[in-house]
């Protein structure tokens, strides 16, 4: 079954605290995924992707294959960081299975 | 340049109406998506297309859910006799060739009343 979790509704952290948003995936296939944000009132829009390697906004997310695992960290977080993130998996068809989305609060 | 469009922003419809939901993908971009986020569900895949085909349906919740692209271009997501249930806000993305991710649009707010 193709399937991502993200076990956290919502996080909530104050500023300069380190962040983790725990996704975990079930997937036969050679797996490629994603984090995608929602800052309020706008678009969902791509953060991050594993095959990139990249660390966008202070956030990185390494894949561990063993764990079948996706966490997005972040050392620090900052008030402007407050949105819904959503970890993705692309399966077959180009689709992409969601997870239920984290809610991360970051107060000051 | 321009993102992806969707339209109308918001439909408040009665329960039993049809309602056609639109997307305009970005230019060039030959693969389109649709999902729909439910309060409590997340985001689900509904349809894919490729050029103006449909390889992946599976996500179609009902036979009262029906999409169609045309020209490579514009496609519209049409609702038969809505149901409350049917209430969501309704995504669409599309990518360039070869590109895996997925741009997507402001969303249209669908509440069935």
């Amino acid at each position: 079954a193709q399937r991502v979790t993200q076990p956290e509704k919502l996080l909530s952290v104050f500023k300069g605290a380190p962040v983790e948003l725990k996704c975990n995936y079930s997937y036969s296939g050679s797996p490629e995924l994603f984090w995608y944000v929602q800052y309020s009132r706008q678009r969902l829009q791509l953060l991050l992707r594993h095959i990139s390697r990249e660390s966008i906004k202070g956030f990185t997310a390494d894949l561990n294959k063993g764990e079948t695992s996706f966490h997005l960290k972040k050392p620090f977080a900052q008030e402007e960081d407050s949105a819904m993130y959503y970890c993705a998996l692309l399966t077959g068809f180009q689709k992409l299975v969601f997870g239920t989305g984290t809610r991360l609060l970051v107060s000051p | 340049g321009a993102g992806v469009s969707q339209s109308p922003s918001n439909k408040v419809t009665e329960k039993g109406k049809d309602v056609e939901l639109r997307c305009d993908p970005i230019s060039g971009h030959t693969a389109l998506y649709w999902y729909r986020q439910s309060l409590g569900q997340g985001l689900e895949f509904l349809i894919y297309f490729q050029g103006n085909s449909a390889p992946d349906k599976s996500g179609l919740p009902s036979d009262r859910f029906s999409a169609e692209r045309t020209g490579g271009s514009v496609s519209t997501l049409t609702i038969q006799r809505t149901q409350q249930e049917d209430s969501a806000v309704y995504l669409c993305a599309s990518s360039p060739p070869g590109v895996s991710e997925q741009f997507f649009g402001p969303g249209t707010r669908l509440t069935v009343l």
